[in-house]
C-alpha cells in the first residue's frame, strides 16, 4: 500500500524559507511516476506548486517558479519542497501526491508569521 | 495557463436525487498521445482530496458507480446518479493535459 506524509515546521517567518518533506512508503519514487506538491489556503480551492518525475526532470507552476525548488532523495524515498522568500499568502496547508494525484498525504498546515 | 471553470459553484441537493457539476477548459485538453488529462476529486470536510475519476471518464478503484465522468474538448462533466450523505463536500476538476497544472474553483455539494 503507497502511502505519503508530509512532514516539517508549521510556522515560518516572512522572507524565510519553508522546506518540506514527503516520505514515501510501499513504493520507490524512482520507478515510475510523478511526485508533486499542492496547496490550499485557508477557505480556498487547490493549487498545483509543482512536480518532480522520477528521472528528476522538474516542472514548476509558473507563479511561484521563481521561488519555488522541488528535489529527490532516493537514498530515502523522499521528495522535498523549497519555496523561498516567503510571506502571509504562502499560508495554506501543503499536500504531496502522486503522479496525477491518485494518492494524497494528509496535509500539513504551514502559517508565515513573524 | 488554462483556466477550469467550474459550474455551479454550489449545489444543494435532496438526498438520492441526482447532481451534475460543469467543467469547462479555456483550451482543448486533448494531449498529443490521444489521450484528455481530465480528472474530478472529492475532498470532503477535513480531509485531503482523492481523486473519483481520471481522463475523463476512468472510476478511480473504490469508488461508487454512482459516479460517472463524462465530455469531451472544453467541456466535462461529473455525475452524481443519486447523492448520499457521504457525498457532501467541494469537488474539483484538474487538467493535466497542458503545464502548469490547473484546477477548477470547487463546487461546493450539500444537502438540503
Amino acid at each position: 500500500q503507497v502511502q505519503l506524509q508530509e512532514s516539517g515546521p508549521g510556522l515560518v517567518k516572512p522572507s524565510e524559507t519553508l522546506s518540506l518533506t514527503c516520505t514515501v512508503s510501499g513504493y520507490s519514487i524512482t520507478s515510475r511516476y510523478y511526485w508533486g506538491w499542492i496547496r490550499q489556503p485557508p477557505g480556498k480551492g487547490l493549487e498545483w506548486i509543482g512536480s518532480i518525475y522520477h528521472s528528476g526532470s522538474t516542472y514548476y507552476n509558473p507563479s511561484l517558479k521563481s521561488r519555488v525548488s522541488i528535489s529527490m532523495d532516493t537514498s530515502k524515498n523522499q521528495f522535498s519542497l523549497r519555496l523561498t522568500s516567503v510571506t502571509a499568502a504562502d499560508t495554506a496547508v501543503y499536500y504531496c501526491a502522486r503522479d496525477a494525484f491518485d494518492i494524497w498525504g494528509q496535509g500539513t498546515m504551514v502559517t508565515v508569521s513573524s | 495557463d488554462v483556466v477550469m471553470t467550474q459550474s455551479p459553484l454550489s449545489l444543494p441537493v435532496t438526498l438520492g436525487q441526482p447532481a451534475s457539476i460543469s467543467c469547462r477548459s479555456s483550451q482543448s485538453l486533448v494531449y498529443s498521445d490521444g489521450y484528455t488529462y481530465l480528472n474530478w476529486f472529492q475532498q470532503r470536510p477535513g480531509q485531503s482530496p482523492r481523486r473519483l475519476i481520471y481522463k475523463v471518464s476512468n472510476r478511480d478503484s473504490g469508488v461508487p458507480d454512482r459516479f460517472s465522468g463524462s465530455g469531451s474538448g472544453t467541456d466535462f462533466t461529473l455525475k452524481i446518479s443519486r447523492v448520499e450523505a457521504e457525498d457532501v463536500g467541494v469537488y474539483y476538476c484538474m487538467q493535466g493535459t497542458h503545464w502548469p497544472w490547473t484546477f477548477g474553483q470547487g463546487t461546493k455539494v450539500e444537502i438540503k
